[in-house]
């Protein structure tokens, strides 16, 4: 299977902040990767997909970039509902893999 | 705009099945894939399987040999057993959709826990 790194773990930013996460897959994925953010009791929604493409409805501060398997995802300016987990997930190989998430807090 | 629903017991004793059904409202079961994806407490994301309107299936090879998916596009309505639970099963489980064309998870249930204890 294919791992997925993120750093770090957790952040903690001031509202207004620029924030980077950033995942590393353990070996060469192309673009096929996605990230998701989730709130405490609520299901993950999609926010970036292909590595760079913005979904639908999704606020224009984040962002995502790189491809092989070098990624980061960015939201340009920490906003108080950011706050909660962001995972990135790969599907070039089965079976699609997950980060192991990156908890945003705001300071 | 597609809506999913999980249900099925939120209790399962070890070694039993555990069964959940997923009904999707506001799209066709052909629009997409549909898939099974848990979450152990304080854990990741672990993608279990998914099916295709038309009954093919794909599993994680990490579950393979103990996952039936099942599909009843009639109902609009999909399923997961997973036999021989044990403490390692306990987690959410979500039904989540990939659209057609996407390797994304696009549109997902609310998630619903699953706890394996005696």
């Amino acid at each position: 299977d294919i791992q997925l790194t993120q750093s770090p773990s957790s952040l903690s930013a001031s509202v207004g902040d620029r924030v980077t996460v950033t995942c590393q897959a353990s070996q060469d994925i192309r673009y096929y990767l996605n990230w998701y953010q989730q709130k405490p009791g609520k299901a993950p929604k999609l926010l970036i997909y292909d590595a760079s493409i913005l979904e639908r409805g999704a606020p224009s501060r984040f962002s995502g970039g790189g491809s092989g398997t070098d990624f980061t995802f960015t939201i340009s300016s920490l906003q108080p509902e950011d706050v909660g987990t962001y995972f990135c997930q790969q599907f070039h190989n089965h079976p699609p893999t997950f980060g192991g998430g990156t908890r945003v807090e705001i300071k | 705009q597609v809506q999913l629903q999980e249900s099925g017991p939120g209790l399962v004793k070890p070694s039993e099945t555990l069964s959940l059904t997923c009904s999707v409202s506001g799209d066709s079961m052909r629009s997409g894939y549909w898939n099974w994806i848990r979450q152990s407490p304080g854990e990741t994301l672990e993608w279990i399987g998914y099916i295709y309107y038309s009954g093919s299936t794909h599993h994680n090879p990490s579950l393979k040999s103990r996952i039936t998916l099942s599909i009843d596009t009639s109902n609009s309505q999909f399923s997961l057993k997973l036999n021989s639970v044990t403490a390692a099963d306990t987690a959410v489980y979500y039904c989540a959709r990939s659209p057609q064309g996407s390797s994304a998870f696009g549109d997902w249930g609310q998630g619903t826990l699953v706890i394996v204890s005696s």
